[in-house]
């Protein structure tokens, strides 16, 4: 167990829907990471918060938005979801904010139909 | 921005074979590197990583990787492989003022029994 908590574990929804993935990272990490893992696209980068404020962002579409609060929990929200957002999505953790190790969560399976 | 390159993208050996995956990656300034491994099924989890100091380092469960300046390279090897070694495994890396950390593709390596 990584101790970085996601929730829900599994997700299916209709085109169009919108849907809010949670993360909440180990105990004592500032650093929260959003990775979108597809079987075309691998394992790719969409934004990282350190306390509260965006600090890198990747490969997010504009559809799509994160934040994280200051209980330090992030959520990712999804919307007007396309088939081809059917991913694994995967919330990391790390003490700080660059050039610390990462702790993965188990992932959010999103299905979308 | 940096990018990481795994050679590899599916490897298969039988029980007690050596391994040896390669990473390259482009950024040239102070980097951390890791290696994650992925099981079937599972969140990523943390190999072994290299922020200073022995080129050489170990991880968990007999894995090792040399980080090799000059070819830019951090290469991860095992002696002799395990069919629970059957899994992904991501070469990732943080640099500068680089926040993100940045994931190779990913190699795929199945060992038979």
């Amino acid at each position: 167990d990584s101790g970085v908590t996601q929730t829900p574990k599994h997700l299916i929804t209709a085109t169009g829907q919108r849907v809010t993935l949670r993360c909440s990272p180990r105990s004592g990490d500032l650093s929260v990471y959003w990775y979108q893992q597809s079987l075309d696209q691998g394992l790719q980068f969409l934004i990282q918060y350190y306390n509260g404020e965006e600090r890198a962002k990747g490969n997010i579409l504009e559809r799509f938005s994160a934040q994280q609060f200051p209980d330090l929990h992030s959520e990712l929200n999804l919307s007007s979801l396309e088939l081809g957002d059917s991913a694994l999505y995967f919330c990391a953790s790390s003490a700080g904010h660059m050039n610390t190790e990462a702790f993965f969560g188990q992932g959010t399976r999103l299905t979308v139909v | 921005a940096q990018s990481v390159s795994q050679h590899n993208h599916h490897v298969i050996l039988s029980e007690a074979a050596s391994l040896e995956l390669g990473c390259n990656y482009s950024y040239g300034g102070t980097v951390n590197l890791f290696w994650y491994v992925q099981y079937p099924g599972q969140h990523l989890q943390l190999l072994l990583k290299y922020f200073s100091g022995d080129p050489l380092v170990k991880g968990i469960k007999g894995f090792e990787a040399e980080f090799i300046k000059s070819k830019f390279s951090f290469n991860l090897r095992k002696p002799s492989v395990q069919w629970s070694d059957t899994a992904e495994y991501f070469c990732a890396v943080t640099g500068g003022n680089d926040y993100k950390l940045s994931f190779g593709a990913g190699t795929t390596v199945t060992v038979r029994a």
